[in-house]
């Protein structure tokens, strides 16, 4: 079946503007994770959602940016006011429950010039 | 905080056998994971351990300790292929999964 999908693959945007990232994950999965990684870095925690519900919110680097999920399915990551030091890969991860295997989408390259 | 170590970067030969070292806090320890990802593609998944011991797939093996707070990826008859980044993940209570940086692995002819 259909793996996580992420889009936009890429995105390149100016200083000061905002951004979405979408995140499909696979159908069926409660459990969704957005990450960060930096070129050459490990993966950096943002946040967690359990059906609709965050319950782990502490990752998210600055109140620039934020994260909701719909229906138990589709999640936008959305960062306000980007700074170049926002510039990475944000991937998507899903897994059927907590504490389970993530399946990992392709991520979104953002580059903030 | 809820460090994850291991080696940054290691070195090995075509059909050599590798050991990737991880630590980590034990306080809340619920389960290791491994993934592999290679340069500008997302982590697969490699294994899960929740209970001691080793878990053997195919040429790859994880094991657990987890009074010890340590794990091991053993990678067997290594081919240029695994030339890849191996990250270790705790899942802790706050079901936050923690990443170490990865190490680096270079497997030359």
């Amino acid at each position: 079946g259909a793996g996580v999908s992420q889009s936009p693959s890429n995105k390149v945007t100016e200083k000061g503007k905002d951004v979405e990232l979408r995140c499909d994950p696979i159908s069926g999965h409660t459990a969704l994770y957005w990450y960060r990684q930096s070129l050459g870095q490990g993966l950096e925690f943002l946040i967690y959602f359990q059906g609709n519900s965050a319950p782990d919110k502490s990752g998210l680097p600055s109140d620039r940016f934020s994260a909701e999920r719909t229906g138990g399915s589709v999640s936008t990551l959305t960062i306000q006011r980007t700074q170049q030091e926002d510039s990475a890969v944000y991937l998507c991860a899903s897994s059927l429950w907590d504490d389970n295997e993530q399946f990992f989408g392709p991520g979104t390259r953002l580059t903030v010039l | 905080g809820q460090n994850i170590d291991q080696p940054t970067e290691m070195t090995a030969t075509e059909g050599a056998i590798v050991q990737i070292n991880c630590t980590y806090q034990t306080s809340g320890f619920n389960g290791l994971f491994w993934y592999q990802q290679h340069a500008g593609e997302a982590p697969t998944f490699l294994s899960y351990n929740v209970l001691d011991g080793l878990e053997e797939k195919g040429r790859f093996s994880s094991f657990l300790s987890r009074s010890k707070g340590y794990s091991y990826l053993l990678l067997k008859e290594l081919q240029m292929k695994d030339s890849a980044s191996y990250l270790c993940a705790v899942s802790y209570n706050t079901d936050k999964l923690i990443f170490g940086t990865g190490t680096r692995l270079q497997v030359f002819p």
